[in-house]
């Protein structure tokens, strides 16, 4: 069974800083995807990350980026430089196996508070 | 790139009636939707598969019977809460797979729908 845990309810960042948000998985497949969504009050699921299980590199995408590890099985999301709409939930989520139909699991989500 | 739309945005419905939650790709065909259910300051609950053309795939816990899925067409899933109650009382959110030959397929999220149950 496949499980991703975000040990952090919420966090609290001043303005211009950097921060990272935890994430940690479980999975028996080789191949798997992770991925980091940011949701506003709004509701609307926003894409920020993506890091595939043979991907060598960290991925990066503006000022958000992936420090995977995994041997420990982690994937924690950095932010730097943070601005005050930033302040959201932040999903970590784990798609796993091969092909491009499989779902998608979410974990509990940390709320960022961005501060001035 | 790509667009899921989903309607309605919100509802309000009386006790025992039922609603339904549309979820459109609109530039490109999904064969796979999954529909997602998530209660206020909680995470997305997978809630079932929808695949075009054959039954849906429910995740445990989830009552067929009470959300029925339809996938009729490579654009459209629909989401019916049949006898709705105030526990029903969530938000929706659908998400479509657009899959290019060569790549993982990639996935779109709808806007999502909020659904009181009065």
């Amino acid at each position: 069974a496949q499980k991703i845990t975000q040990t952090q309810p919420g966090m609290f960042v001043q303005e211009k800083e950097a921060v990272t948000l935890d994430c940690t998985y479980d999975t028996s497949d080789q191949s798997y995807g992770l991925f980091w969504y940011k949701q506003p009050s709004s509701g609307e699921m926003i894409f920020l990350i993506y890091q595939g299980s043979y991907d060598e590199q960290n991925a990066t995408e503006g000022r958000y980026s992936l420090n995977f590890q995994k041997a420990r099985k982690s994937a924690n999301l950095v932010i730097s430089a943070s601005q005050l709409g930033d302040s959201a939930m932040y999903f970590c989520a784990m798609r796993g196996g091969v092909g491009g139909y499989n779902k998608l699991i979410f974990g509990a989500g940390t709320r960022l508070a961005v501060h001035p | 790139g790509a667009v899921v739309s989903q309607h309605p945005s919100w509802v309000i419905c009386k006790s025992g009636t039922s609603v339904k939650i549309e979820c459109r790709s609109l530039d490109f065909q999904a064969t796979t939707m999954f529909w997602y259910r998530q209660f206020p300051k909680q995470s997305l609950m997978l809630m079932a598969t929808s695949n075009e053309g054959s039954k849906a795939t429910y995740e445990q816990g989830v009552e067929k019977d009470k959300f029925l899925i339809n996938h009729a067409s490579l654009t459209l899933s629909t989401l019916t809460v049949t006898s709705a109650h105030p526990e029903d009382s969530s938000f929706y959110i659908c998400s479509a797979i657009q899959v290019t030959a060569g790549r993982a397929g990639e996935l779109f999220f709808g806007e999502g729908s909020r659904l009181t149950v009065l």
